[in-house]
């Protein structure tokens, strides 16, 4: 059953603490990305990768990091350096079109 | 400055009539569009596309349309129901491989019973 797993669902953080969100796909799919959705505000590319060990800054990439050592694997480092964490965050993959995970919501305390 | 618009943040329909959401681009090497459905807390899933070699395309009860001319395009849903009611993103692509997608900020389309 081939898809994109995002974990955990609902994250809680102190402030001034780094988090990693996680994303894994089966798709076998060549790029995957990070996209941050704010209320009223679409979404918006964080960080994505066309090809293992490689990866480009979005618009908004500053406060995050990732690493792309695997296929499968895009994950996520919210630093605190990122001033406003507090968001939903979706990872994707694209072949043509681009598919949605079903996305965590950071929440920082 | 925003590439893709969709200038209503919001539309209400009765169930049973026609949706019609609207979305505006600015770059004019866009090539290749997509609208995707998005429920709360879940991520977006793909809808429908089109390319810019045609001006219409259908997939049951949705209907994407595409006038070039004007950069803008228009997500058609008959008849509304219930469960259509989402948040709807637009979404543009310069095509050719490694392009991203730039999407636009989405419209609340609520379907009344």
């Amino acid at each position: 059953d081939g898809g994109i797993t995002q974990s955990p669902k609902y994250l809680f953080r102190k402030e001034g603490q780094n988090v990693t969100l996680s994303c894994e796909q089966n798709l076998n799919h060549d790029a995957m990305y990070w996209y941050r959705q704010d209320p009223g505000q679409g979404l918006r590319l964080i960080y994505y990768s066309q090809i293992v060990n490689d990866f480009q800054k979005g618009d908004i990439a500053e406060g995050y990091s990732v690493s792309r050592e695997k296929k499968e694997s895009f994950p996520l480092t919210v630093t605190s350096a990122q001033k406003n964490p507090t968001a939903f965050y979706l990872c994707a993959t694209k072949f043509n079109e681009q598919f949605f995970g079903p996305g965590t919501r950071l929440t920082v305390l | 400055d925003q590439q893709v618009k969709q200038n209503s943040p919001s539309l209400s329909v009765q169930e049973g009539r026609i949706s019609i959401l609207n979305c505006d681009y600015t770059n004019s090497m866009f090539d290749y569009f997509l609208w995707y459905k998005k429920y709360p807390a879940e991520g977006p899933t793909f809808l429908i596309s089109i390319s810019s070699i045609k001006d219409k395309n259908e997939d049951g009860r949705f209907t994407v349309f595409l006038n070039k001319s004007a950069k803008h395009l228009s997500l058609h849903i008959v008849p509304s129901q219930p469960g259509d009611s989402a948040v709807y993103f637009c979404a543009a692509s310069g095509g050719g491989y490694g392009q991203n997608f730039v999407f636009g900020p989405g419209t609340r389309l609520s379907v009344l019973p």
